[in-house]
C-alpha cells in the first residue's frame, strides 16, 4: 500500500546548523508530496508541497525537492533557529484520492 | 476567516464512558477528515466524510467508533465505551469540494484522556 517513511527522531541540532530530514515514499501513480509542521500543543500546518517530479517546494527557509527516481522528498534548511523546534511530518496524496498518508513524524529540537 | 474548529480541546473520560468530539470545517469546506495521533506516534487516518456521507472509513476501528457529518452542524467522532488505549489526540481536517491542491487544513486537535 501507499506509505511514507521518515528519518527516525528525535533530532537535536544547534542554532544555525544545517538540517536534513529524510523522507521516502511508496505509492501507486504519481502522488503529491507535503511537509507539515506541528508546534507543541497545536495542530498541523502546511509547510510546503510539491505536486510533480522535480518540483521544489519552499517556505520559511525550508526546501524539499520531489525526486521521482529515488522516491524521496527530503526536507532541508540551511540555518535552523530555536523557533524551528517542532515535529515535522512528511505526507503524500495519491491522484484521485482525497486523504493524506503521513509518515511517523520527526521531532526536531534546536538548542541555542 | 475562522479555521477548523474542534471542541473540546481536552476531554477526560473514565473507562466505559462515551466520548464525543466535534469538528466544524473551514467556511466553504465540505470535506472532513479525522486522524488519530497516539503518544509519540504519527497521524493515522481514520475516516473521510462529506455532508451526510461517509466516503472512506478504512481507518476506523471496527467497534465502538463512529463518525457523522450531518447536513447541518459539525462533524462528530463518537467513541463508545472508551478504553485506556483510546487516549490520544484526535485531529480534524477539512478541504474544499474540489481539492486540486491536495492541502488539508487542520484543527488544533482534541486530546482525549481515558482514566
Amino acid at each position: 500500500g501507499d506509505s511514507v517513511t521518515q528519518m527516525e527522531g528525535p533530532v537535536t541540532l544547534s542554532e544555525e546548523a544545517f538540517l536534513t530530514i529524510n523522507c521516502t515514499y511508496t505509492a501507486t501513480g504519481y502522488p503529491s508530496l507535503f511537509w507539515y509542521v506541528q508546534y507543541p500543543g497545536e495542530g498541523l500546518q502546511l509547510l510546503l508541497k510539491a505536486t510533480k517530479a522535480d518540483d521544489k517546494g519552499s517556505n520559511k527557509g525550508f526546501e524539499a525537492t520531489y525526486r521521482k527516481e529515488t522516491t524521496s522528498f527530503h526536507l532541508e534548511k540551511g540555518s535552523v533557529q530555536v523557533s524551528d523546534s517542532a515535529v515535522y511530518f512528511c505526507a503524500l496524496k495519491i491522484q484521485g484520492a482525497q486523504k493524506l498518508v503521513f509518515g511517523q513524524g520527526t521531532r526536531l529540537t534546536i538548542n541555542p | 476567516n475562522a479555521g477548523v474548529m474542534q471542541n473540546p480541546r481536552h476531554l477526560v473520560r473514565r473507562r466505559g464512558q462515551e466520548a464525543r468530539l466535534r469538528c466544524s470545517p473551514m467556511k466553504g469546506h465540505s470535506h472532513v477528515y479525522w486522524y488519530r495521533q497516539l503518544p509519540e506516534e504519527g497521524l493515522k487516518f481514520m475516516v473521510y466524510l462529506q455532508k451526510e456521507n461517509i466516503i472512506d472509513e478504512s481507518g476506523m476501528p471496527k467497534e465502538r467508533f463512529s463518525a457523522e457529518f450531518p447536513k447541518e452542524g459539525p462533524s462528530i467522532l463518537r467513541i463508545q465505551q472508551v478504553v485506556r488505549g483510546d487516549s490520544a489526540a484526535y485531529f480534524c481536517a477539512s478541504s474544499p469540494p474540489t481539492n486540486v491542491a491536495g492541502e488539508l487544513f487542520f484543527g488544533e486537535g482534541s486530546r482525549l484522556t481515558v482514566l
